[in-house]
Order: C-alpha cells, then sequence, then structure tokens
C-alpha cells in the first residue's frame, strides 16, 4: 500500500534551536519527493523538491535530505524562528503524476 | 495580484444544499486541481484538469461536480451536501505534471462547515 508516514505527530521547540522532522514512504515507483509549509489557515507552500539521485537540497535554513534506498527523508530547520511554527508536509509524487500526501508534522517554536 | 485565488474563505450551509467553490489563478499555468484536507489534515486529491479537460477524477461522489471554463479557472460545485464534507478544500495549480518536477501552487483554501 503507498504510504506515507510522518513523525513526530508535533513538535515544540525554543527560539534558535534547530528540529529534524522525519519523512517515511512506501510509494513506489519513486518519481520526487517534496517538502511543504503549511501556516495556519493557508496552503501549503513548496520548500523542496528532490528526485531520487538527490542526497539533500538547501531552501535558506531549511535542508532536506532524501535517502532513496531505504525510502527516508528528513527536513531540518536550522536556528528557528517564531515564523517556522507550522505545519510541515512530505509529499511523494509516484507513477510520474500520483501523489501521497504525508500528514504533517506541527512544529510550534516558541519565544 | 495573488497567485491562486478561491472563494469564499469560509462556506457554513445547511444539509442538503448546494454550494460552489471558485478558483482562479493567474501563473498562466495549465493544470489545475482540487484537494480535499480532512480534519486528520490529509490532502487527498480530488480532481486534476489540464487545459480544462478532466484528467484525475478520484473516487469522489458524484453531487461533487468540477467545471473549467478556461484553463485558468476551476470551479467545484457540490451537490446535496452532507455532513461528511465537512473540511477543507484547495484549489491548487502548476505549469506541468507533478512528475515533471512542477511545482504546485496553492490557494489558500476554502473552509466548508456543514450543519
Amino acid at each position: 500500500k503507498n504510504q506515507v508516514e510522518q513523525s513526530p505527530q508535533s513538535l515544540i521547540i525554543l527560539e534558535g534551536k534547530n528540529c529534524t522532522l522525519q519523512c517515511n514512504y512506501t510509494v513506489s515507483p519513486f518519481s520526487n519527493l517534496r517538502w511543504y509549509k503549511q501556516d495556519t489557515g493557508r496552503g501549503p507552500v513548496s520548500l523542496t523538491i528532490m528526485t531520487f539521485s538527490e542526497n539533500t537540497k538547501s531552501n535558506g535554513r531549511y535542508t532536506a535530505t532524501l535517502d532513496a534506498d531505504t525510502k527516508q527523508s528528513s527536513l531540518h530547520i536550522t536556528a528557528s524562528q517564531l515564523s517556522d511554527s507550522a505545519s510541515y508536509i512530505c509529499v511523494v509524487v509516484y507513477n510520474n503524476n500520483d501523489m501521497r500526501f504525508g500528514a504533517g508534522t506541527r512544529l510550534t517554536v516558541k519565544p | 495580484d495573488t497567485a491562486v485565488s478561491q472563494t469564499p474563505k469560509y462556506l457554513v450551509t445547511q444539509m442538503g444544499n448546494d454550494k460552489s467553490i471558485k478558483c482562479e489563478q493567474n501563473l498562466g499555468h495549465d493544470t489545475m486541481y482540487w484537494y480535499k484536507q480532512d480534519s486528520k489534515k490529509f490532502l487527498k486529491i480530488m480532481f486534476s484538469y489540464n487545459n480544462k479537460e478532466l484528467i484525475i477524477n478520484e473516487t469522489v461522489p458524484n453531487r461533487f461536480s468540477p467545471k473549467s471554463p478556461d484553463k485558468a479557472h476551476l470551479n467545484l460545485h457540490i451537490n446535496s451536501l452532507e455532513l461528511g464534507d465537512s473540511a477543507v478544500y484547495f484549489c491548487a495549480s502548476s505549469q506541468g505534471w507533478p512528475g515533471g518536477f512542477e511545482k504546485l501552487f496553492f490557494g489558500s483554501g476554502t473552509q466548508l462547515s456543514v450543519l
């Protein structure tokens, strides 16, 4: 069954700290993996897109990693800011056009 | 100058009513989508249109009918609303297909509450 599972479900950290969010998937055949940020009451916004040949991709303080062999990805946030409080959604594209969304990790950054 | 705009933002209605949600994108994209985000926050695709042609039609009740008058617009009409239709509905667009590494741009969502 094609699944995308994220952990933790929620996370609270202090401003300035780093954190890592996890994504494990079973979908195949794999096309690419995406991380989205969804602020409360808003639509998801794309952070990174990675193919199976890419191990890491950065977007400012966000760094995504991908291990296509173990079917795992992570999103590392460095020097967190209050504005990083949001849900982070892992999405795997497979069969070229099918997309499977994870349930997201709810991140809260406290001052 | 919002890239993908959908209206209304909030929609509260009674069971059995018919309602529509409108979506417009000014990005010149060829492909538009409707997604449903349920209470568990999973986003699931409902429909996808490419150049006004229906491409993806997931298993959704036929009470849901998308309409694309032109490639910049994809509206969602829902007949005979049920309690279980309560969710947040997102419109999105992309230049090409996700398999081609195209970014999806999402609207802000329409929160539908059926009473």
